[in-house]
C-alpha cells in the first residue's frame, strides 16, 4: 500500500523565515496531494492542496510543489509568523480508489517571534 | 460555510462495550470516510463509503468495526467491543467527488478504561 514519509517530524524558525517541509511517497498512481495545518486539540484543515498535473501552486505566503518524477513534494511557507506554530501534515490521495488519504507523520512547526 | 459535525465530542467506555459514533456530512456530499487520531500521531485512515456501501477499508478497520448510514444525514460508526487500544481522536469527512478536499468534522475523542 502506499506510505508516505515526512520531514522533519520538528520545526523551529524565527518569525520572518520562511519553513520548508518534504514528504515522499510511494505509489506512483497518487495524484491528489493536500496539506493540513491541525492546532492542538481540533480538526485538521486544509491549507492548500495540488494535483499531479500541476508542479506548483501558490496562496499567498503558503506554496506546494510536485515532483511527480521523484515523487516528493514539498510545502514552502515564507514570512512566518507565530499563529503558523501548529502541526503540519502532508496527505496523499488516488483517484478512483474513493478518496482515502495516507497521512504523513507530521511536522510540529514553531515559530518564534 | 457548511461544516461536518461529530457528537459526542468526548465518550468515555469501559473495555468490551459498545459505541457509536455519530457524524453528519455536508448535505449535497456523497463520499464519507472515518479517520482515527491516537493522541501525538499521524492521522490513519480506516473506511471510505459511497453509495451505501463500504468502498474501502484499512488493516484497522477490522470486524470490531462497522459503518452505516441509517437515513440520509447521519453517518456512525460502531465500535462492537471496544479495546484500550481504540482511545483515540475519530474523525469523520466528507467530500462531494470523491477526489476533492475533505472536509472534515471536529472529531470525538474516545476514552477506553
Amino acid at each position: 500500500g502506499e506510505n508516505v514519509e515526512q520531514h522533519p517530524s520538528t520545526l523551529s524558525v524565527q518569525e520572518g523565515d520562511s519553513a520548508v517541509i518534504k514528504c515522499t511517497y510511494s505509489d506512483s498512481a497518487s495524484n491528489y496531494f493536500p496539506w493540513y495545518k491541525q492546532e492542538l486539540g481540533k480538526r485538521p484543515q486544509l491549507i492548500i492542496d495540488i494535483r499531479s498535473n500541476v508542479g506548483e501552486k501558490k496562496d499567498q505566503r503558503i506554496a506546494v510543489t510536485l515532483n511527480k518524477t521523484a515523487k516528493h513534494f514539498s510545502l514552502h511557507i515564507t514570512e512566518t509568523q507565530p499563529e503558523d506554530s501548529a502541526v503540519y501534515f502532508c496527505a496523499v490521495g488516488v483517484y478512483n480508489q474513493g478518496g482515502k488519504l495516507i497521512f504523513g507523520q507530521g511536522t510540529e512547526l514553531s515559530v518564534k517571534p | 460555510e457548511p461544516e461536518v459535525t461529530q457528537t459526542p465530542s468526548h465518550q468515555v467506555t469501559q473495555m468490551g462495550q459498545e459505541v457509536i459514533l455519530r457524524c453528519v456530512p455536508i448535505s449535497n456530499h456523497l463520499y464519507f470516510y472515518w479517520y482515527r487520531q491516537i493522541l501525538g500521531q499521524k492521522v490513519e485512515f480506516l473506511v471510505s463509503f459511497y453509495n451505501n456501501e463500504i468502498s474501502e477499508k484499512s488493516e484497522i478497520f477490522d470486524d470490531q468495526f462497522s459503518v452505516e448510514r441509517p437515513d440520509g444525514s447521519n453517518f456512525t460508526l460502531k465500535i462492537r467491543s471496544t479495546k484500550l487500544e481504540d482511545s483515540a481522536m475519530y474523525f469523520c469527512a466528507s467530500t462531494l467527488t470523491g477526489v476533492d478536499e475533505q472536509y472534515f468534522g471536529p472529531g470525538t475523542r474516545l476514552t477506553v478504561t
